[in-house]
């Protein structure tokens, strides 16, 4: 069975803090690894990752997939109090491209 | 465009009822996936429909059901309902998960709580 486990499970910060956000995977025929931000309800797709497109960056977020770990971190610079979220990570499976999401880190971001 | 639109957004039954929820994918997006979210467990996989067919089921018992019509819409039962079903129900659509285009569009979600 597929796993994926993200750490911290929560995480407070000061406004202005960087932040480190961990995320390690088993799973079968690994084809991508996304991250999405979940503020309200529905998650929102932050970033995916492949062998082929092992780092992404957007802003103040940044993410890199190290393959021979099998994990991924996103980093946040400079955070605000409006990257307070739950943050999940995501695997897809190649034979059946099915999903399989860890539960999340819980960032609240202080002023 | 239009995003994921999922009804009702809030719904409250008793043990022993069921429950049908709906969803409407982005339009042109064929895959659509649903999830349960709760507090302790995170988001867990029910199943993902593609073109009328389920073709990927989470280990769930077979109270929770699903179907995908013609226009991709969606619909998922939950039967007999019990307490533990109290979640957030996710509804994801994407383009087509066989070409890779994995990217989920998630909508709001139907707040589901039993009494």
């Amino acid at each position: 069975e597929d796993k994926v486990v993200q750490s911290p499970l929560s995480l407070v910060v000061h406004e202005g803090d960087t932040v480190t956000l961990n995320c390690s995977y088993e799973v079968t025929n690994f084809r991508s690894l996304l991250w999405y931000k979940q503020e309200k309800k529905a998650p929102t797709f932050l970033f995916m990752l492949t062998s082929s497109g092992i780092e992404k960056k957007s802003g103040r977020l940044s993410s890199i997939l190290d393959k021979k770990e099998l994990s991924s971190i996103l980093n946040i610079t400079a955070t605000q109090t409006g990257d307070s979220a739950i943050y999940l990570c995501a695997v897809v499976r190649g034979s059946n491209y099915k999903l399989t999401f860890g539960k999340g880190t819980l960032l609240t971001v202080n002023p | 465009k239009a995003g994921v639109t999922q009804t009702p957004r809030y719904l409250i039954k008793t043990r022993g009822q069921q429950v049908t929820l709906s969803c409407s994918p982005i339009s042109g997006h064929r895959s659509v996936s649903w999830y349960q979210q709760t507090p302790g467990q995170g988001l867990q996989f029910l199943f993902e429909y593609f073109s009328e067919t389920q073709r990927n089921k989470g280990n769930f018992p077979g109270r929770f059901s699903g179907r995908q019509f013609s226009n991709s819409r969606s619909e998922m039962n939950v039967s007999t309902l019990e307490l533990g079903d109290s979640a957030l129900y996710l509804c994801a659509s994407s383009l087509d998960s066989v070409s890779g285009a994995n990217v989920l569009t998630f909508g709001a979600g139907s707040r589901l709580t039993v009494l």
